[in-house]
């Protein structure tokens, strides 16, 4: 079955530490988006992607960079973490927009 | 004045219950719209689509109103298993982004 996953689930680090999250989905589908989740906030974008070499800032992009070289995969980057990075972070993808968009499970990240 | 709005509740009714929630759009162009369920601590899923004509699912109806810009979702008879956060989104504008609400928490009790 097609689906949609990340990883890690959890990850904790350091402030100034690089951090990738990545993001897998077998559902061949063209776009990919990545938020966070943060109590008061709701779901925030930070990069979303069209496909392959395609990518845009979102709503919360600073300190956050996404590359795509393929379709299956969009990682997130923190260049430096910083604590307010502290965030659920979820990845999601859909075949067109607007349409359906599936999620996956997050990765809880915290930044000391 | 955000873009999407949500009463964040909670809504707390019986089983058996007929409940309804808004979500407010500040964007007359917006073109899409959907309501997700997220429970706690998981990923949101998608629970319906909203189109102009409304929706109907089971127990689920969802509404738009573009001339007051909202959409509404209610639940009829509701489950235990109704506990969740509700996310209105809304899409608009060439590129499709979607906006999500803050959601609206929904406790079902016995």
């Amino acid at each position: 079955d097609a689906e949609i996953t990340q990883s890690p689930r959890h990850k904790i680090t350091e402030t100034g530490r690089q951090v990738t999250l990545a993001c897998h989905q077998t559902w061949n589908h063209n776009n990919m988006f990545w938020y966070r989740q943060d109590l008061g906030h709701g779901l925030r974008l930070i990069h979303y992607s069209y496909g392959v070499q395609d990518t845009n800032k979102g709503e919360v992009s600073d300190g956050y960079s996404v590359s795509r070289s393929n379709t299956e995969d969009l990682p997130l980057t923190l260049e430096s973490a910083a604590s307010s990075q502290t965030s659920v972070y979820f990845c999601a993808s859909s075949t067109s927009s607007p349409d359906t968009q599936y999620f996956g499970p997050g990765t809880r990240l915290t930044v000391l | 004045r955000k873009e999407v709005e949500q009463d964040p509740g909670p809504f707390n009714v019986p089983e058996g219950a007929t409940v309804a929630f808004n979500c407010t759009y500040s964007n007359s162009a917006s073109q899409s719209f959907f309501w997700y369920r997220q429970d706690c601590r998981k990923e949101p899923k998608l629970l319906m689509s909203v189109y102009s004509s409304g929706n109907e699912d089971g127990r689920f109806t969802a509404q738009l109103n573009r001339a007051s810009q909202y959409i509404s979702l209610l639940i009829r008879d509701s489950k235990l298993s109704d506990s969740a956060t509700y996310l209105c989104v809304v899409s608009s504008g060439g590129s499709y982004i979607p906006t999500f609400g803050r959601g609206t928490s929904l406790i079902v009790h016995p």
